[in-house]
């Protein structure tokens, strides 16, 4: 089976700083992982995802995302934060062959002005 | 429109009432899912289907209702509604599936069941 963790479920920073949204996964075959971001009222819409290649993957809006095997972690991050960016991000696993997604909880993030 | 777009957005109903939530594509994906959004447990997977007539369970299957005679349609129905059903019904579509990852989501049907 496969899970993801996301650590807190609210994240707030002051605009023009440094996001850093946390997820670890947990999987016996090589991970798909994925970033999803939902703003308010609407949808999820794919933000970055890592099959295989390169572990930096770089998303929309100036996001991107490491792949760590070693600590089974795919956090998601942006140098500066813009207010644009306040919305819920969600961690997702899947794999080869897998047809389903797993997501993690959700962290929502606050932009401080 | 291209996309993927679900009705209601909204509803109220009554315990015991049966609902139907519609979800329809345009993009003519092998892969649609219904997925509930709550908080503290995220999105949770009710039932997903690969193609036409094909369907599966999800993690929360127990309630709920599918079918897709067709490719771009893929209603979700809650047979007696129970006050635990009261969530955020989100439906999604992909080429295929977990496999790029890659989902196409609607807007939401916020249900509250009294």
């Amino acid at each position: 089976a496969q899970s993801v963790t996301q650590l807190g479920s609210h994240l707030s920073v002051s605009e023009g700083a440094l996001v850093l949204l946390r997820c670890n996964y947990s999987s016996s075959v090589p991970p798909y992982l994925f970033w999803y971001v939902q703003y308010p009222n609407q949808g999820l819409q794919l933000l970055l995802k890592y099959t295989t290649g390169a572990t930096l993957v770089k998303g929309i809006n100036g996001f991107e995302a490491e792949f760590k095997k070693s600590e089974t972690s795919f956090h998601l991050t942006k140098p500066s934060a813009h207010m644009s960016d306040a919305a819920e991000y969600f961690c997702a696993v899947s794999n080869f062959g897998n047809e389903k997604l797993t997501f993690g909880t959700g962290t929502r993030l606050t932009i401080i002005p | 429109d291209a996309g993927i777009t679900q009705s209601p957005r909204y509803k109220i109903t009554e315990t015991g009432r049966q609902v139907t939530l519609m979800c329809h594509q345009t993009w003519s994906h092998s892969y649609m899912f219904w997925y509930r959004q709550d908080l503290g447990h995220g999105l949770r997977l009710i039932y997903y289907s690969a193609a036409a007539d094909i369907t599966d369970k999800g993690e929360v299957p127990d309630g709920y209702v599918v079918s897709r005679s067709k490719t771009e349609n893929f209603p979700l129905t809650l047979e007696s509604a129970t006050r635990s059903q009261t969530s955020v019904y989100f439906c999604a579509s992909g080429l295929a599936g977990g496999q790029t990852g890659e989902l196409f989501f609607g807007e939401g049907s916020r249900l509250t069941v009294l």
